[in-house]
């Protein structure tokens, strides 16, 4: 698999209930981050955790970072039909700065 | 809250025209990017910029490609002769410094090659 894959690929919950994507990856990175995208619109910034972080908080999301295992977690507690939105990990990978690499995403529908 | 504004939405060309792309960071932003995500692909990084220059490209960033920052506040990307292929969603970003900050996304210029 390539640096920074997503999985599951889609996840639909019932409004309320919390939802956990999992984001996998190969090399050293500086920091990892999580984006929301709503269809047909831009990448929003959600959270940015760094290396040396294990895990960090802001708002209803919750991201940790296991370096060992090259893996990263975004849980939404509480989920919201606004909340209905692709999420993706990007790995700020150590050699080359700030290029961000992508995964293929999250498919999240949160059900009312 | 600033954000990162592109301009058009959407621009529909014919093949082997040339097309811009263009870009407004936030303004006290120093490093710019570009990144494409072809329908139903993730998203790749284009190119950074950064004090005027290139600072990092990808393999997708050919002789097609270029990239300008032809004032204080605009950031365009050139395809000089565009290809079927390069029809996608190019996103424009920028960030406050490199290493360990957010990089901040506009909603993409959606790029349609007749």
């Amino acid at each position: 698999s390539q640096q920074g894959e997503e999985d599951p690929q889609a996840l639909s919950i019932q409004e309320g209930e919390n939802a956990t994507m999992n984001c996998s990856y190969k090399t050293s990175i500086n920091n990892l981050q999580w984006y929301r995208q709503n269809s047909g619109r831009g990448l929003v910034h959600l959270i940015l955790i760094r290396s040396n972080e294990r895990e960090k908080h802001s708002g209803r999301l919750r991201v940790t970072l296991d370096t060992s295992k090259k893996s990263s977690s975004l849980l939404i507690t509480a989920s919201r039909a606004a909340d209905t939105a692709s999420y993706f990990c990007a790995t700020d990978v150590l050699e080359y700065g700030n290029k961000l690499v992508f995964g293929a995403g999250t498919i999240l529908r949160v059900k009312s | 809250e600033p954000e990162v504004t592109q301009t058009p939405s959407h621009q529909v060309t014919q093949m082997g025209q040339e097309v811009i792309l263009r870009c407004v960071p936030i303004s006290n932003h120093l490093y710019f990017y570009w990144y494409r995500q072809i329908l139903g692909q993730k998203v790749e990084f284009l190119v950074s910029f950064y004090n005027n220059e290139i600072s990092e490209k990808s393999e997708i960033f050919d002789d097609q490609f270029s990239v300008e920052r032809p004032d204080g506040s605009n950031f365009t990307l050139k395809i000089r002769s565009t290809k079927l292929e390069d029809s996608a969603m190019y996103f424009c970003a920028s960030s406050r410094d490199r290493g360990n900050q957010p990089q901040h996304f506009g909603d993409g210029t959606r790029l349609s090659i007749l």
